[in-house]
């Protein structure tokens, strides 16, 4: 089993959608969880941290569940802008950030 | 921003040959990071540095040393290139602060 997994996508949804994405994790010693997001061919670029209470900023909501081990990511009212990828990021203490491989969300007019 | 610059951004090179790609941070960040990306695989850690001269190996060290003799800079070396390490190479500084990392730009490397 994979250390961090997410649904590739695509998710193609219209604008003004809700879309929600969901990330597992293996090692249960996890301790910060993030969601970074990915412009094509530009670097990853911190989007939220994922806090045990759930955290909101503007139109995105993440919470994290840490008896299923998983975390998700909320878009409300999408917009062509979001269109990306959108990378789950796991930490344990003393190591290097663990990345999923991405879900890429296209939005469209 | 978070101070980073990396360099070559691009750069081509025949297989066979040294490469070293260059990571430079303006903040004083302890922890540094390189990972590549590949389609298929996603971001793979391949060293980190905690320090000055401290590094240690990530999940895809083979092939690839590393440097660290200044808190600034962080160099990626690859001895000896191969095709299979043509890749999007990005590094990565870690804040001190939430365990954040920021990521440079990111450099291309193409292996013929």
């Amino acid at each position: 089993r994979k250390e961090v997994e997410q649904d590739p996508g695509p998710f193609n949804v219209p604008e003004g959608a809700t879309v929600a994405f969901n990330c597992t994790y293996s090692n249960s010693a996890s301790q910060s969880f993030f969601w970074y997001r990915q412009d094509c061919r530009k670097e990853p670029k911190l989007l939220m941290s994922v806090y045990s209470s759930g955290n909101e900023d503007g139109r995105f909501t993440a919470q994290l569940n840490r008896a299923s081990q998983y975390i998700s990511l909320l878009i409300r009212d999408s917009k062509l802008s979001d269109s990306a990828t959108y990378l789950c990021v796991v930490n344990q203490a003393g190591t290097a950030l663990i990345f999923g491989k991405g879900t890429t969300l296209s939005v469209s007019s | 921003d978070a101070g980073i610059t990396q360099s070559p951004r691009h750069k081509v090179t025949e297989t066979g040959t040294p490469v070293t790609l260059r990571c430079h941070q303006t903040e004083n960040h302890r922890y540094m990071y390189w990972y590549r990306q590949d389609p298929g695989h996603g971001l793979r850690l391949i060293h980190y540095s905690y320090g000055v001269k401290d590094t240690d190996k990530g999940e895809v060290s083979d092939g690839y040393s590393v440097s660290r003799s200044k808190t600034e800079d962080f160099l990626l070396t690859l001895e000896s290139a191969t095709s299979s390490q043509t890749s999007v190479y990005f590094c990565a500084i870690r804040t001190g602060s939430g365990n954040t990392i920021y990521f440079g730009e990111g450099s291309w490397l193409t292996v013929v």
